[in-house]
């Protein structure tokens, strides 16, 4: 297996609602990325867990809550979101996180979020 | 901190014609550098990296790069493009301090018939 697989594909929630996306590897990838991309933008780094710990916080607002239960799993929980929130959100893995060991990420399709 | 720019937004380009995408790069220290294509809808797709070793670099797709220390440059080269290749691309660097990898604002290119 050498994907990532992101769930759903498409959300559409408004701005009181609570919602998680999901993302899933089994490649053994001990690092995992979540990024935001909005239209015509280069993706943005949000958060990197490894080993299941949370190593950055790119300053994101705490209405985007992230948690990673096993090694092969990243969830991205949501809660009273923005309209402009509303972006595409990927999730992204790579071997292990550090100096040294940058093989290059592999990312999930994605989550095309819309806040209403 | 490292930082990398992709001089054009938008490359037109025929079809079977070749083609460049520019990047260039900067960093106080030594970097990894990759390419990485989003076709419409999709996430993005590793092309190609360079770690070290030989500054020509191939990958997928026919895709292939060259990374020039002295230009700060890493530019991608297609000899021949089909229309399948119509895609955003994407430059990106990360230094050996940590593994945060940074994208460049992106490249469409837009091959014509």
């Amino acid at each position: 297996d050498t994907e990532v697989t992101q769930t759903p594909k498409h959300l559409v929630m408004g701005m009181t609602n609570k919602k998680s996306l999901k993302c899933e590897q089994h490649m053994g990838h001990r690092a995992m990325y979540w990024y935001k991309q909005k239209a015509k933008k280069p993706p943005e780094l949000m958060f990197v867990y490894s080993y299941e710990k949370l190593s950055i916080n790119e300053s994101v607002p705490s209405r985007f809550s992230p948690e990673c239960p096993n090694s092969s799993l990243l969830n991205l929980h949501l809660h009273a979101l923005q309209p402009e929130d509303s972006a595409l959100y990927l999730c992204a893995s790579s071997l292990k996180f550090g100096a040294e060991a940058n093989y290059g990420y592999t990312f999930g399709s994605g989550t095309r979020l819309t806040v209403v | 901190a490292q930082s990398v720019t992709q001089l054009d937004s938008q490359v037109p380009v025929f079809e079977e014609a070749p083609v460049e995408l520019r990047c260039n790069y900067s960093s106080s220290v030594s970097v990894y550098l990759f390419w990485y294509v989003q076709y419409p809808n999709q996430g993005l797709q590793l092309l190609l990296k360079y770690l070290s070793g030989s500054t020509l670099v191939k990958g997928i797709n026919g895709f292939e790069a060259e990374f020039n220390k002295s230009q700060t440059s890493f530019h991608l080269r297609k000899p021949s493009v089909h229309i399948s290749d119509t895609a955003e691309y994407f430059c990106a660097v990360s230094d050996r301090r940590d593994d945060k990898i940074i994208f460049g604002k992106g490249t469409r290119l837009h091959i014509l018939p």
